[in-house]
């Protein structure tokens, strides 16, 4: 099976842009989640999609936003960027839908720096 | 609210020693715990995970760890480094009744020749 793509790779925007970023997850997972992952703050939970509804939210603003899509692609986007923002994203996605965790499998992640 | 200690931000070791990353949760009840690992400029790729099955877990790569309720650890060994396990890894806990993961600040693992 192809693993969790994300696109872009890389993403250079400039303070007040917004972004959105893209994640294909495996072939019959339902589950997406976002994390970010910077020097200071390290990996921290974004939000959770599961049957295109989100099902966990993390300590963000509003600022930061997701959907998913009927085949479980799920998008996020962030708006009025900020120098904070600068980060990898990572996306990471699990079957879904069982009582016991699921194991989560990451992208390679998306680097957006804001200038 | 569950959370998840790594201490020491760095480790080095010599390659052929053995490795040993420490990680403690925080929890009156036993969670899901999960050691990944990553490269430069990569994802997370699953090292191992405890479910309650067994308390010794055997990973990937030659890696392992024990839970011990008694001391609410999940320290992550190796018996032998070698140059290619150099990468950050990171212990994360998952609460009940969600995929979401809760990670540890994570440890820089060095292996020198």
């Amino acid at each position: 099976k192809a693993g969790v793509t994300q696109t872009p790779r890389y993403l250079i925007k400039t303070r007040g842009q917004q972004v959105t970023l893209s994640c294909s997850p495996i072939s019959g997972h339902r589950s997406v989640s976002w994390y970010q992952q910077t020097p200071g703050q390290g990996l921290q939970f974004l939000f959770e999609y599961f049957s295109e509804t989100q099902r966990n939210k993390g300590n963000f603003p509003g600022r930061f936003s997701g959907r998913q899509f009927s085949n479980s692609r799920s998008e996020m986007n962030v708006s009025t960027l900020e120098l904070g923002d600068s980060a990898l994203y990572l996306c990471a996605s699990s079957p879904g839908g069982t009582a016991d965790a699921d194991t989560q499998y990451f992208g390679p992640g998306t680097r957006l720096t804001v200038l | 609210a569950q959370s998840v200690t790594q201490l020491g931000s760095h480790v080095s070791v010599s390659e052929g020693a053995l490795v040993l990353l420490r990680c403690n949760y925080s929890s009156s009840v036993p969670p899901y715990l999960f050691w990944y690992v990553q490269y430069p400029n990569q994802g997370l790729q699953l090292l191992l995970k405890y479910t309650s099955a067994a308390t010794l877990v055997k990973g990937i790569n030659g890696f392992e760890a024990e839970f011990k309720k008694s001391e609410t650890s999940f320290h992550l060994t190796k018996p032998s480094a070698h140059m290619s396990d150099a990468a950050e890894y990171f212990c994360a806990v998952t609460p009940y009744n969600t995929d979401k993961l809760i990670f540890g600040t994570g440890t820089r693992l060095q292996v020198f020749p």
